[in-house]
């Protein structure tokens, strides 16, 4: 199993362009979320999904969308990108536990580096 | 309110320290989860523990422990007999819900020098 794989790797973009990052899992795993990680302020929920069909917003939703058509993907696209959107995100999946309905750790992808020049 | 707090932004010990990381949290949720994640310095983020609310057992695996204390709304982290390898940012985290969303504290960054 590949897990959560993210790509691109790194990535630069020049103020006001768009672009996706794409993230899938092969776990079959219902919720996904997407975070961003600024230097001194941990991890910051973006969106995030509970199954194919089912978004909502985080912490940090502006200048971001998500869709979730399907189980397995998860991919966030920047609008107009803006220098304070230079950041490393992460994808993250999960699930419940059988019966307990427990939910997991969560499954994080290598990450992205994004920088908007 | 849905909050963790990690007051310790940097530690540095020398390697065979022992050393503790602390974590306080904020929920109004009776259920929830605990994580600690460990991100070296190649950035991939290294679940650690999960803890459930319901479940106050201490727990202890080689020369990590962690203590759960839902009277303090604390899950610290200890590491005995540091090492280098151990030198990483650690991150405390709650969960609340079955929704995979996660509240991060602010990262603790432990330094092991040899």
């Amino acid at each position: 199993n590949a897990g959560v794989t993210q790509t691109p790797k790194f990535q630069v973009l020049k103020t006001g362009q768009s672009m996706t990052l794409q993230c899938a899992q092969d776990m079959n795993h219902e919720y996904m979320s997407w975070y961003r990680q600024d230097p001194g302020m941990g991890l910051r929920l973006i969106h995030y999904s509970v199954g194919a069909g089912i978004t909502d917003q985080g912490e940090v939703p502006n200048g971001y969308n998500v869709s979730r058509s399907t189980t397995e993907d998860f991919p966030l696209r920047l609008l107009s990108a803006a220098p304070s959107q230079t950041s490393v995100y992460f994808c993250a999946s999960s699930y419940s536990e059988g019966v307990s309905g427990l939910n997991t750790e969560a499954f994080f992808g290598q990450g992205t580096r994004l920088t908007v020049v | 309110a849905q909050k963790v707090t990690q007051a310790q932004t940097e530690i540095s010990v020398v390697e065979k320290e022992d050393v503790t990381l602390d974590c306080v949290y904020e929920t109004r949720d009776t259920t929830y989860y605990l994580f600690w994640y460990k991100q070296p310095p190649s950035g991939e983020l290294v679940f650690l523990i999960r803890r459930n609310s319901f479940d106050e057992q201490n727990e202890i695996s080689g020369r990590y422990s962690w203590n759960f204390q839902k009277s303090t709304s604390s899950f610290n982290f200890t590491i005995t007999a540091s090492q280098v390898v151990d030198s990483a940012v650690y991150f405390c985290a709650l969960r609340s819900g079955n929704t995979g969303k996660l509240i991060f504290g602010q990262g603790t960054t432990l330094q092991v020098k040899p």
